[in-house]
């Protein structure tokens, strides 16, 4: 079946370092792709999204990018900082409202 | 503006109860999620509505478990009679346009 799946299961980077975090989908028509932050014992936050009109979004210090070629996704953490040590999801919109959430990237930063 | 709100934000019951699991969702917000989350199968959407219809059911588990929507500010999950393998963290999220947000979602341990 169609799935979104993450490269990289953990991710270990140093405080005030850029963070890269990736995503591959399989399912074309997708049009709508979320990244979310959970933290431990917290519900998955909210970061940044984007539709598949685009291929790059920024945010504060996040930026998204959209490779509908090759089906990826990535996530962009400008000067990591302890505070974002968490569980990074991507999700995409396939059917209808349903989001498929991947698997989980944990990034860990070091001080 | 308040997130999504749930409650009990714990559950501990024993094999064979009922458990009825609650959410408020953002106010204004037209979809609301119900997802379930455990380490083996990862976040996974249980039920979704659209203005309080129940649009996509697929992935809810069994006949054990039910969700209502009575009007826009309020939703349950039900489980009847619970299992421990009913055992995982339950999400609620709502949505308008972008999204959803979720809320810190509801650990429910069945003995």
């Amino acid at each position: 079946g169609e799935s979104v799946g993450l490269h990289l299961p953990t991710l270990s980077v140093q405080e005030g370092d850029n963070s890269i975090i990736n995503c591959a989908y399989s399912n074309s028509a997708s049009d709508y792709f979320i990244w979310y932050k959970q933290e431990s014992g917290k519900g998955p936050q909210f970061i940044i999204d984007i539709r598949s009109n685009m291929d790059k979004r920024q945010g504060q210090r996040v930026t998204v990018l959209l490779n509908k070629t090759v089906k990826h996704l990535s996530l962009q953490i400008a000067a990591t900082q302890p505070g974002d040590s968490a569980v990074y999801f991507c999700a995409e919109k396939t059917s209808g409202s349903r989001l498929t959430f991947g698997e989980g990237t944990q990034l860990t930063v070091n001080p | 503006d308040a997130g999504v709100i749930q409650s009990p934000r714990h559950e501990v019951t024993e094999m064979g109860q009922e458990v009825t699991l609650r959410c408020k969702p953002i106010s204004g917000h037209d979809y609301l999620f119900w997802y379930r989350q455990t380490m083996m199968r990862g976040l996974e959407l249980l039920i979704y509505f659209n203005n309080n219809v129940p649009i996509d059911d697929s992935g809810m588990p069994e006949d054990r478990f039910s969700a209502k929507m009575p009007n826009a500010s309020f939703s349950t999950l039900k489980i009847q009679p619970s299992e421990p393998r009913d055992s995982a963290v339950y999400f609620c999220a709502s949505s308008l346009g972008q999204g959803p947000y979720f809320g810190p979602g509801t650990r429910l341990t069945v003995t």
